[in-house]
């Protein structure tokens, strides 16, 4: 692994269903995030890591959980997804030399139907 | 409340140069930083101000002043592989980035 990785890459989910989407790290960075992306739409943070073993909320965090047991993963839970959860969720690490940058997965792709 | 604004949407010719203008009003401030996103991937990126001035890495070129909650992207030279958003975020007074909705910069031969 060299980066940030996620999966699934793409997801449909009917409502009410249960969704982790996974987050992991390679480059030992001590904060990561997770954010969504809509059309029209800046990112918004979901939640946010300083560190693992720690956690906070970002702007929009109703309808998901996160954990941090370890440095290099960050998974995001929907509890029970509802079609508002349409979207395409980033996740992302800073720290290490660069502390001021943020670094980007890929992305996942969801849609709940 | 916090705000992001920049132009929705910029068309440019092939070769030459655009300025993608981003403003700014946030609680605290503690650095900007542009991005580019390619459709259907992840952001990356670009560049970082926290002083005002010019930042100049290449072809790509980023100002910022503080006093006016202002900020710019110039591109020089455009490439067709250009095209793309560019995302211009600000940190606030808690670390955390707020993101403008993105500009879609459209390259034409």
């Amino acid at each position: 692994i060299a980066g940030i990785t996620q999966a699934p890459t793409s997801q449909i989910l009917a409502a009410g269903r249960r969704m982790t989407l996974r987050c992991t790290q390679d480059m030992r960075h001590n904060a990561m995030y997770w954010y969504r992306q809509d059309l029209g739409l800046g990112l918004r943070l979901i939640h946010y890591s300083n560190t693992a073993g720690t956690t906070g909320k970002g702007e929009v965090p109703d309808g998901y959980s996160v954990s941090r047991a370890n440095t290099d993963d960050f998974p995001l839970t929907l509890a029970s997804a509802v079609p508002s959860q349409t979207s395409v969720y980033f996740c992302a690490s800073s720290g290490g030399r660069d502390t001021d940058t943020q670094y980007f997965g890929p992305g996942t792709r969801l849609t709940v139907l | 409340g916090q705000n992001i604004d920049q132009p929705t949407e910029m068309t440019a010719t092939e070769g030459a140069i655009v300025q993608i203008n981003c403003t700014y009003q946030t609680s605290g401030f503690n650095g900007l930083f542009w991005y580019q996103q390619h459709a259907g991937e992840a952001p990356t990126f670009l560049s970082y101000n926290v002083l005002d001035g010019l930042e100049e890495k290449g072809r790509f070129s980023s100002f910022l002043s503080r006093s006016k909650g202002y900020s710019y992207l110039l591109l020089k030279e455009l490439q067709m592989k250009d095209s793309a958003s560019y995302l211009c975020a600000v940190r606030d007074s808690n670390y955390q980035l707020i993101w403008g909705a993105g500009t879609k910069l459209i390259i034409k031969p």
